[in-house]
């Protein structure tokens, strides 16, 4: 059993490139996230879906793009990047119905530094 | 704007001191509180809390919520060097059931 899967685990990046990491989950979660972490910021949210087609955004989404065609995956574009988004990211998924298991699976990360 | 408050900061302690680690929220639809421990890369589950004044227990670890004052304890007797971590608190929210995190305490257990 996979649980989330983060790739890839380290990237460098030149300041204006894009990229996009994947994320990918095989335990039928209907709800998925995109975290940042930085220094002394904890976890900050940058997009959220509660389900395949649906997506939000959370509390730092500029500069990300996200899309969610399947429940299984939940991709986080970056479409020009900047060194301040040079951080670690984390995806995550849980349950979303009020039934199922409250709390998120984590993946492994994702170190990005663009420089 | 929703907010999930965490103290200290930052910790060191020595093996066998017992520590207090603080959580308060301010949200609108609290559904629960959730701990988790990070090591080295992913967090990992710890407790989840939805009424107040009943204590969730593992082992050396415990927590509470008052869900009145509108905080969280997690409580960590007998401290040992596997402890060291950042501990996180998040609060999901009914509705939407985002999870809020706050930003953890550091803690360093010293031998």
């Amino acid at each position: 059993n996979a649980g989330v899967t983060q790739t890839p685990k380290f990237q460098v990046l030149k300041t204006g490139q894009s990229m996009t990491l994947q994320c990918a989950q095989d335990m039928n979660h209907e709800y998925m996230s995109w975290y940042r972490q930085d220094p002394g910021m904890g976890l900050r949210l940058i997009h959220y879906s509660v389900g395949a087609g649906i997506t939000d955004q959370g509390e730092v989404p500029n500069g990300y793009n996200v899309s969610r065609s399947t429940t299984e995956d939940f991709p986080l574009r970056l479409l020009s990047a900047a060194p301040s988004q040079t951080s670690v990211y984390f995806c995550a998924s849980s349950y979303f119905a009020p039934t199922g298991a409250p709390e998120a699976f984590f993946g492994q990360g994702t170190r990005l530094t663009v420089v | 704007e929703d907010k999930v408050v965490q103290s200290p900061l930052s910790l060191v302690v020595h093996e066998g001191d017992t520590v207090t680690l603080n959580c308060s929220y301010e949200v609108t639809n609290f559904r629960s509180l959730l701990w988790y421990k990070q090591e080295k890369k992913a967090p990992t589950f710890l407790f989840m809390l939805t009424s107040s004044g009943i204590e969730k227990k593992s082992g050396r670890l415990s927590s509470i919520l008052d869900k009145k004052e509108l905080f969280s304890i997690l409580n960590i007797t007998a401290t040992q060097t596997g402890d060291s971590a950042i501990y996180l608190c998040a609060v999901r929210t009914s509705g939407t059931y985002k999870y809020i995190f706050g930003t953890g305490t550091r803690l360093k257990v010293l031998a």
